[in-house]
């Protein structure tokens, strides 16, 4: 059973603080993915990693980095945390299920607040 | 860039009424999957259509692809309180490996 782990389900941090959201996965998958989720917007794609060290931006990337230096591990970091990046934050890694689809398996979310 | 869309964004039944959920595609997709996240949870992977007009079920829930492959639906039959949660589609974004999920609808089933 796969399984994607979140440092923390709870964070609240303070505006100007530098912020990092830990993601581990347990089955081997080669890409991982940071989402942010609002009401009304959906899932939105921060960034994406295909491979240690790769990685791509994805449709909202300003006021975030990741760093991927293990496979199993992706990280998010907030450089400098402001109030409009308080949101729930999915992290997922993805298995392919052929013909270049893939399956997405989430994590438990973090859902930050930035005070 | 490319969109997906999903209405209606929030959706009240009474249990045992059926209910839709349509999304559209700003482009012709490869493939279409959805998701449910139940309430307090994450989107866990319920399908994928590939093929155009194909038709697929799961129970009481049933799922198909456009014939252009820029829309799809999920149509679930005589609902269940254990049927809320929101329900996403997500289609293959430009490159490979990501996916654009789509707006989402909210289903709330009235005992």
């Amino acid at each position: 059973d796969v399984k994607v782990t979140q440092s923390s389900r709870y964070l609240v941090k303070r505006t100007g603080e530098k912020v990092f959201l830990e993601c581990v996965q347990d089955m081997d998958h080669e890409n991982m993915f940071w989402y942010r989720q609002d009401p009304g917007l959906g899932l939105r794609l921060i960034y994406f990693s295909y491979d240690v060290k790769m990685k791509e931006k994805g449709d909202i990337p300003e006021g975030y980095s990741v760093s991927r230096e293990k496979k199993e591990r992706f990280s998010l970091i907030l450089e400098s945390a402001s109030t409009n990046q308080t949101s729930m934050y999915l992290c997922a890694s993805s298995l392919s299920l052929g013909q270049g689809s893939y399956e997405q398996y989430f994590g438990p979310g973090t859902r930050l607040t930035v005070t | 860039g490319q969109q997906v869309m999903q209405i209606p964004q929030y959706q009240h039944v009474q249990e045992g009424e059926d209910f839709t959920t349509y999304c559209n595609s700003s482009t012709t997709l490869s493939n279409i999957q959805w998701y449910k996240q139940r309430p307090g949870g994450h989107p866990v992977f319920l399908i994928q259509l590939v093929k155009s007009g194909e038709v697929k079920k799961q129970k009481r829930l049933t799922f198909q692809f456009g014939e252009a492959k820029k829309n799809s639906s999920l149509h679930i039959t005589a609902t269940q309180t254990t049927d809320v949660g929101t329900y996403f589609c997500a289609g293959p974004g430009s490159g490979t490996y990501k996916y654009i999920f789509g707006t989402g609808t909210r289903l709330k089933v009235l005992a």
